[in-house]
C-alpha cells in the first residue's frame, strides 16, 4: 500500500540554521511526490513538486530513489518559514496520499 | 474569487444528525477531491472525482459519508447520522486534471475547510 511518513512531528531551528525535513515513502511505481505548506491561519498551498524541480521559497527537494525519500531542505531558514509542512504523493491509481505533517517553528 | 471555495466554514452538529458540506472548485478544474484532516494528523483522502464521475470512492470511512458531483462542477458531501469521531476539517481540493503526463495538471488547489464538530 502506498504510505507517506514524515518522523518529525516538530522541527525547531534558530533564524539562519540549515533546516531539513524528512519525509519517506512506499510506492511500488514511479512516484509523483509534492510539497504542500500551511502557514498560521491560511489555507494549504503547494510548496514544490519533484518533477520541475525548481527551488522555491530557498527550499529545495530531491527525490532518492533507493532510499525512498524526498526530504525538503533549505540552508538558511527565516522566521516566516515557520508552518506546518506536508509531504504528499500521486498515486496514479488517481488519489492523493499525504503524509502526517511536519511543523517548523523558526526561533528568532 | 477565483479560489476554491468550501461552506459552511464551520459546522455544529448534534449526534445523529445529518449534515451537507459544500465544495465550489476553481472554474475549468475537472478533478475534485474530498479529505477529512483529523487534528494533528495530514489529510486522508476520502474520495475524486473527474467531472461528475466519482471515480474513487475507497477513502469513505462508512456509508454514512456520501459525495456528489451532479454536474461536474459544485460538490456537495454528506454525512449521516453523524457521530463524535465525524468531528474534523474537511477539505476539497481542485485541479485541472491528473495526467501522467503533465505534472503542472496535477498541481491540487485547496478551500480553507469545514470544521465540523459532533457533540
Amino acid at each position: 500500500a502506498q504510505r507517506v511518513t514524515q518522523p518529525e512531528k516538530l522541527l525547531s531551528v534558530f533564524k539562519g540554521a540549515p533546516v531539513e525535513l524528512k519525509c519517506n515513502y512506499s510506492y511500488s511505481g514511479s512516484p509523483e511526490l509534492f510539497w504542500y505548506v500551511q502557514y498560521s491561519r491560511q489555507r494549504l498551498q503547494l510548496l514544490l513538486r519533484h518533477i520541475s524541480r525548481e527551488s522555491i521559497k530557498g527550499f529545495t527537494a530531491d527525490l532518492n530513489k533507493g532510499e525512498t525519500s524526498f526530504h525538503l531542505k533549505k540552508p538558511f531558514a527565516q522566521e516566516e518559514d515557520s508552518a506546518m509542512y506536508y509531504c504528499a504523493l500521486l498515486n496514479y491509481g488517481q488519489n492523493f496520499v499525504f503524509g502526517p505533517g511536519t511543523r517548523l517553528s523558526v526561533l528568532p | 474569487g477565483a479560489g476554491v471555495s468550501q461552506s459552511p466554514r464551520y459546522k455544529v452538529a448534534k449526534r445523529g444528525q445529518d449534515v451537507a458540506l459544500r465544495c465550489d472548485p476553481i472554474s475549468g478544474h475537472v478533478s475534485l477531491f474530498w479529505y477529512q484532516q483529523a487534528l494533528g494528523q495530514g489529510p486522508e483522502f476520502l474520495t475524486y472525482f473527474q467531472n461528475e464521475a466519482q471515480l474513487d470512492k475507497s477513502g469513505l470511512p462508512s456509508d454514512r459519508f456520501f459525495a456528489e458531483r451532479p454536474e461536474g462542477s459544485v460538490s456537495t458531501l454528506k454525512i449521516q447520522r453523524t457521530q463524535q469521531e465525524d468531528s474534523a476539517v474537511y477539505l476539497c481540493a481542485s485541479s485541472f486534471r491528473l495526467d501522467r503526463g503533465d505534472s503542472a495538471k496535477n498541481i491540487q488547489y485547496f478551500g480553507a475547510g469545514t470544521r465540523l464538530s459532533v457533540l
